[in-house]
C-alpha cells in the first residue's frame, strides 16, 4: 500500500490567496483526519471525517478554512483567503475503525504564506 | 484548555541510558493512550499504545507505564539509541471516539 498521499508537499503563495491541500487516503481506511503542526502550537486536530462526513470540526480556526470529502478517496482542505499566520506543515491521516484505531500519517504539506 | 501535558520539552540521552518521557491528562473519559514518533520530515507514526485495563505494555526496547488513579502515563526508552533521536508524542483518545488529543511533543536527542 502507498500510504496516505498529500499533495502538494510544499506551497508557497502570498497573503490573500486561496489555497487548496489535497489528501488521499488508505484505500479501505473510513476516517480521515486533518492535522496542522506549528511550533507554537504543536499538532492540532483541525477536523475529522467518518464514512466521508465530518464529525468534528472544532478545530477548524475560523471560517477561512473548510475542508471536504466527496468520497471515500479524497479529501480537500481549503484556506480562502490565506494569511502569513496559516504558515504550517498540514497532516492528513487515516484510520480504520473506531475507539482508538492506529492513524496513519501521510508525509504532511508545508505551507508558507508570505 | 490542553488536556495532555507532555513533559520535558526536549531531552538528552546518552547512549545506552534510559529515555524517560511523561504525560499527565484531565479527562476520565480518555480510555486509549497511544505514543507516536516523529522524525524531521515525516509524518508522525504510531510507536506503541494502551489502554487503561493494563498497568504496563512493553514492545520490545518501549514501555508504556500507566497509573489510572494519577491520570498519568510515561514511555520508557530502554538502551537508547542514536536512531531514537526524535520528537515523541504523546495522546489521548475519549471513548468510542476515533479523535486524538496531542501532547506538545519531546524532541529527544541520543548522543553516541
Amino acid at each position: 500500500d502507498a500510504g496516505v498521499i498529500q499533495s502538494p508537499r510544499h506551497e508557497v503563495t502570498e497573503m490573500g490567496q486561496e489555497v487548496t491541500l489535497r489528501c488521499k487516503p488508505i484505500s479501505g481506511h473510513n476516517s480521515l483526519f486533518w492535522y496542522r503542526q506549528t511550533m507554537m502550537r504543536g499538532l492540532e486536530l483541525l477536523i475529522y471525517f467518518n464514512n466521508n462526513v465530518p464529525i468534528d470540526d472544532s478545530g477548524m480556526p475560523e471560517d477561512r478554512f473548510s475542508a471536504k470529502m466527496p468520497n471515500a478517496s479524497f479529501s480537500t482542505l481549503k484556506i480562502q483567503p490565506s494569511e502569513p499566520r496559516d504558515s504550517a506543515v498540514y497532516f492528513c491521516a487515516s484510520s480504520l475503525g473506531t475507539g482508538g484505531a492506529e492513524q496513519y500519517f501521510g508525509p504532511g504539506t508545508r505551507l508558507t504564506v508570505t | 484548555q490542553q488536556q495532555v501535558k507532555q513533559s520535558p520539552q526536549s531531552l538528552i540521552v546518552q547512549k545506552g541510558g534510559i529515555s524517560i518521557i511523561n504525560c499527565a491528562y484531565e479527562n476520565t473519559a480518555f480510555d486509549y493512550f497511544p505514543w507516536y514518533q516523529q522524525f524531521p520530515g515525516k509524518g508522525p507514526a504510531l510507536l506503541i499504545a494502551i489502554r487503561p485495563d493494563v498497568s504496563e505494555k512493553k514492545e520490545g526496547r518501549f514501555t508504556i507505564s500507566f497509573n489510572k488513579s494519577a491520570k498519568q502515563f510515561s514511555l520508557h526508552i530502554m538502551d537508547s539509541q542514536p536512531g531514537d533521536s526524535a520528537t515523541y508524542f504523546c495522546a489521548a483518545s475519549p471513548g468510542g471516539y476515533n479523535k486524538l488529543i496531542f501532547g506538545a511533543g519531546t524532541r529527544l536527542a541520543v548522543h553516541p
